[in-house]
């Protein structure tokens, strides 16, 4: 099946400063990317996502960009702060006529104070 | 928030052990999904629904079936459960995709050990 690349699969940044999470996918088609957030214990929660309609989305100190040429999107955390050190996964809409999301394999952010 | 209860949190079974996971959402959502998540391969698609009755294969269905009774129940099912299947599985729902209301909510999660 379809394939979604993430990583790197642990980033380790200094607070304060920015994490970039990158992902690729496979299927042309494909034209919704959502990123979840999971906190140690608790269930995946959408924090931003984005239509291939767009290239770039910004929701406070996350920004998501997409590069429909290349199959390319990525996460960046600015000013990072402890509380956004989590598990974080990229998705990417399924094969045309189905009705889910493929998941890469997650990066572990740790945010360093 | 959309609600997802899972049940039970924990379980744990023998090879060749018979178990039933189970998935309630009352949020009025057509999709369900089961999905289980292990290190290094993220979130892995084990089957998924669109209403009661129906059934769509995702892409880690072997040794698990599935039962979506109502559109509020979803059922994962493992009839001869290995120890390849120990695992955290998340079941989620959400709305009509194309409509923004692609959200997947996820339940709490069950961690299922095989002896």
């Amino acid at each position: 099946g379809e394939q979604v690349e993430q990583l790197p699969s642990i980033l380790r940044v200094q607070e304060g400063s920015s994490a970039s999470i990158n992902c690729s996918y496979e299927d042309s088609a494909s034209n919704y990317f959502p990123w979840y957030k999971q906190e140690p214990g608790e269930n995946p929660k959408l924090i931003i996502d984005i239509r291939s309609n767009m290239e770039r989305k910004q929701i406070q100190e996350l920004i998501v960009l997409l590069d429909k040429k290349a199959k390319r999107f990525s996460l960046h955390i600015t000013d990072t702060q402890p509380g956004d050190s989590a598990m974080y996964f990229c998705a990417a809409s399924g094969p045309s006529g189905s009705w889910q999301l493929i998941f890469g394999s997650g990066t572990q952010l740790t945010v360093m104070p | 928030e959309a609600a997802v209860t899972q049940s039970p949190r924990n379980k744990v079974t023998v090879t060749g052990g018979n178990v039933t996971l189970s998935c309630r959402q009352t949020n009025s959502h057509n999709y369900m999904y089961w999905y289980r998540q292990d290190t290094g391969h993220g979130l892995r698609l084990i089957h998924y629904s669109y209403g009661a009755g129906n059934l769509q294969i995702g892409d880690v269905p072997d040794g698990y079936k599935a039962t979506r009774t109502t559109q509020e129940d979803f059922f994962l099912l493992l009839e001869l459960a290995s120890p390849s299947q120990t695992s955290l599985y998340f079941c989620a729902s959400s709305g009509d995709w194309g409509t923004s209301a692609e959200t997947l909510y996820f339940g709490s999660g069950t961690r299922l050990t095989v002896l």
